[in-house]
């Protein structure tokens, strides 16, 4: 069965310090991989996504994240964090093949310091 | 502006009985959601409807319903039956009927506390 596993609850850095996400999956195929960010008491919002082709893909405030087949990882990177990056991360896998649905991780909560 | 409206954003219900949230969307897309999220436990996929007049359980239906009449709108009903209905719910859409393939746009969110 799909599953994604995000290893870390929370992570906490200083603003302007590089950041790593971590996320592992579980899926048969090639996944449709996708990174969503959530302020508190919002709704989600989509980060990037990969489907195929580049393994790194560029997505939106300054975030990137790179695909390797062969650790089945999904990690989102910023080199330099802001204040306002302060949210919830989730990783999620798209299952294709006629079942009609994402697969979130429980999510990593990213708090930034001064 | 195009969007996902869900309403009301907090709820407060007594237990045993039923109450609807309200999902609606300007966006023209096919395919509506409703995810429900605890702390820790990411998001949980209750129900989904890929076309009008016809909506799938996801994977804790139990305890809740839905209708799909119209193309915008896609509302949840909690009922007395969901054992532990205090959540965080999420309504979604996606533009074509693959939410595996495709971005999901998301609601606010609404709160629901039973007292």
């Amino acid at each position: 069965a799909q599953s994604v596993t995000q290893p870390d609850i929370h992570i906490t850095v200083s603003e302007g310090a590089s950041l790593e996400l971590r996320c592992n999956y579980s899926y048969g195929a090639t996944p449709y991989l996708f990174w969503y960010v959530q302020s508190p008491g919002q709704g989600l919002q989509l980060l990037l996504k990969y489907f195929s082709g580049d393994t790194l893909v560029q997505g939106i405030k300054g975030f990137e994240a790179e695909f390797k087949r062969s650790q089945s990882s999904f990690n989102l990177r910023k080199p330099s964090v802001h204040w306002s990056d302060a949210a919830e991360y989730f990783c999620a896998v798209g299952a294709t093949g006629g079942y009609n649905k994402l697969i979130f991780g429980a999510g990593t909560r990213l708090a930034v310091h001064p | 502006d195009g969007g996902i409206t869900q309403s009301p954003k907090y709820l407060f219900r007594k237990e045993g009985q039923n109450v609807t949230l309200s999902c609606e969307q300007n966006l023209n897309h096919d395919a509506m959601y409703w995810y429900r999220q605890d702390p820790g436990q990411g998001l949980r996929l209750i129900y989904y409807s890929q076309i009008v007049n016809d909506f799938q359980k996801g994977d804790i239906a139990e305890g809740y319903s839905v209708s799909r009449e119209k193309k915008e709108s896609f509302p949840l009903t909690v009922t007395s039956a969901q054992k532990n209905p205090t959540a965080f719910y999420l309504c979604a859409s996606s533009k074509g009927q693959g939410a595996g393939t495709g971005e999901l746009f998301f609601g606010e969110g609404s709160r629901l506390t039973v007292l």
